[in-house]
């Protein structure tokens, strides 16, 4: 069965400072990862995907298959970062259906 | 073009009754899937429908079962209810079920099994 693990329930960081979330995936398949992110009072949406390998917001995740790790990275935090964000596993075989990991809180502090 | 909206926001309910939940999902979406999250954890994946077929199930019994309409909306009911029901149930939709379609998430509603 396929898992998302993201270890860290909560990163604090200064604005400016760079921020790395860590998400590892469980799948002996072709996975296909995603990044989604709900800001204060707002919905769930969509940062990024793997396939599009863009920078979204500054933000950009490499999928790597033999650490089976698909982190999210920016180099410099601004307060509007402050978010939960979730990592997401879709199998190729399995459409757009998502497993979620449990989430990593992010504050960014003045 | 409108938003993901589900209704009720807010919902309480007792052991044992039966609730339904709706949700309209974005014009020209074929596909909507319907997830839990329980509190501080992920969303959990229920169950997807196209053009108003099941298509694909998570780890969830069959007290939860679903139904899509031609219109774009949707319903998920859940019988028999346990405490451990209680949680944010957000639908998506998305244009279709490829790994490429984006899912949209609604608000969520929130339901409380006392």
């Amino acid at each position: 069965a396929q898992r998302v693990t993201q270890p860290e329930k909560l990163l604090s960081v200064f604005k400016g400072a760079p921020v790395e979330l860590k998400c590892n995936y469980s799948y002996s398949g072709s996975p296909e990862l995603f990044w989604y992110v709900q800001y204060s009072r707002q919905r769930l949406q969509l940062l990024l995907r793997h396939i599009s390998r863009e920078s979204i917001k500054g933000f950009t995740a490499d999928l790597n298959k033999g650490e089976t790790s698909f982190h999210l990275k920016k180099p410099f935090a601004q307060e509007e970062d402050s978010a939960m964000y979730y990592c997401a596993l879709g199998r190729q075989a399995a459409g757009n259906k998502l497993t979620f990991g449990g989430g990593t809180r992010v504050l960014v502090k003045p | 073009e409108t938003g993901v909206t589900q209704s009720p926001t807010h919902l309480i309910k007792t052991r044992g009754q039966q609730v339904t939940l709706r949700c309209s999902s974005q014009s020209g979406h074929n596909t909507v899937s319907w997830y839990q999250q329980a509190l501080g954890q992920g969303p959990q994946f229920i169950f997807q429908y196209y053009r108003e077929e099941e298509n694909g199930r998570g780890n969830f019994p069959p007290r939860f079962s679903g139904l899509q309409f031609p219109n774009y909306s949707s319903e998920l009911n859940v019988n028999a209810l346990e405490l451990d029901d209680s949680a944010l149930y957000l639908c998506a939709s998305s244009l279709g079920s490829n790994p490429t379609d984006t899912q949209y998430f609604g608000p969520g509603t929130r339901l409380t099994v006392l």
